[in-house]
Formats: C-alpha cells, structure tokens, sequence
C-alpha cells in the first residue's frame, strides 16, 4: 500500500533554530497537510496546500511557519526560530481527491531544548 | 467549527474482552476516519467509513450519518491493540480534519 514518508523521524533542536520537516506524499495525491500534536493532546491542523498554493491555515500557522512543494515530489514544513512550545508530533497527510480518505505519515517528533 | 467528541476518554480491558468506542460529531459530514496512535506515536488508519458498516479482522466500524455518530468495535482484544483512538471528521471535502480528544485504550494480559 502506498505511504506517505517523513523524514527525519526524530529531530533534537535547539530554541532559536531553524528546522525542515521534510514529507514525500503518496505520489497521485493532489492536497498536502500538516498536523501537530503535543504530547498527550490530540491532534492539530495546521495547513492545507493545493495546486502550489496555501488553501487554508489555522490560527497556530503563524510567520515562524512556512510550507513549500520544492519540486514535484517533496512537501517541506519550516519553522523559521523554535520556540519550546513547538516541542511536538509533526505529521504530514495527503489525500488524491476530495472526499477521498487521508494517508498520514509516521510523524516526525520535534524537540526543543 | 465542527466539534468531535469521543467516548469513553479512557477504557482499561482484558485481553480477550470485547469493546466500543464512540465518536459524536456536531454537523453533517461526508468522511470519517478512524485512527489507532501506537505507542511510537504512528497515527495508523483503521478506517475510512462515511456511512455504513465495515469489518477488517476483529475491528468494525460503524457511521450513522444521519445522526451524526460512528461506532468502533474491537472484539477479542489484545494486548497490541492498546493506544489511543482517534476518530476525525472534515468540514467539509478536502478541508481541514478535526480530530476528537481520543480514547485511551489498555489492554492487559
């Protein structure tokens, strides 16, 4: 079955960096996620991207965050300057058409120390 | 927005024993997916199920669409089915998934 791969699987920051969660959707698939959870709390969305382009972000996509589609198979989640509180579960989801079910990656655990 | 309540937060089993998770959602819907998070933290999907029944071993999930609640069922548990079940529902087609708090589930030998 096809997957959505994240890399890398776990990344120890310290505050002020800048990180790149990279994410290889399943390769038909036209709509790319990321979601995040702090440990313990469920999980959030943070944007959407489609036709390379934001389709919509929540209030937590703030400026730190940036998303870019670099070439036709990598879909890349940057924070430009960690804070602690971005300690957390970064998951990256795909689906080929609307309505259709979503594939979630593996999740890429962020710590910020 | 679209609010996903699960029930019960947490259910402690064991193995062996039967289960059902419940997840209420507060406007109408056409997907809803369940999740089992792992204890490394993988969300993996157990089902895509906007309406109707479907079976996949000794899981089973059911949507009633009309009124707005899904039902997952876990038969003759064990322990490897311990984690946390999340059910998650769109705004609408391709938006947003909100996810529910989850229901933490032990199973014990």
């Amino acid at each position: 079955e096809p997957e959505v791969t994240q890399t890398p699987s776990h990344q120890v920051t310290q505050m002020g960096q800048e990180v790149i969660l990279r994410c290889v959707p399943i390769s038909n698939h036209l709509y790319f996620y990321w979601y995040r959870q702090i440990l313990g709390q469920k999980v959030e969305f943070l944007v959407s991207f489609y036709n390379n382009e934001i389709s919509e972000k929540s209030e937590i996509f703030d400026d730190q965050f940036s998303v870019e589609r670099p070439d036709g198979s990598n879909f890349t989640l940057k924070i430009r300057s960690t804070k602690l509180e971005d300690s957390a579960m970064y998951f990256c989801a795909s689906i080929r058409v609307l309505g259709g079910g979503y594939t979630f990656g593996s999740g890429t655990r962020l710590t910020v120390v | 927005g679209i609010q996903v309540e699960q029930s019960p937060p947490d259910l402690i089993l064991q193995e062996g024993a039967n289960s059902t998770l419940r997840c209420n959602f507060s406007d109408s819907v056409n997907n809803l997916q369940w999740f089992h998070q792992n204890p490394w933290g993988q969300l993996i999907n157990l089902f895509y199920i906007p309406s109707g029944t479907k079976q996949n071993g000794r899981l089973s999930a059911t949507t009633v669409a009309t009124e707005r609640y899904s039902l997952l069922y876990i038969s003759s548990s064990q322990t490897t089915d311990s984690g946390v079940y999340f059910c998650a529902v769109p705004r609408t087609s391709g938006s947003r998934l909100t996810f529910g708090e989850g229901t933490q589930l032990t199973v014990n030998p």
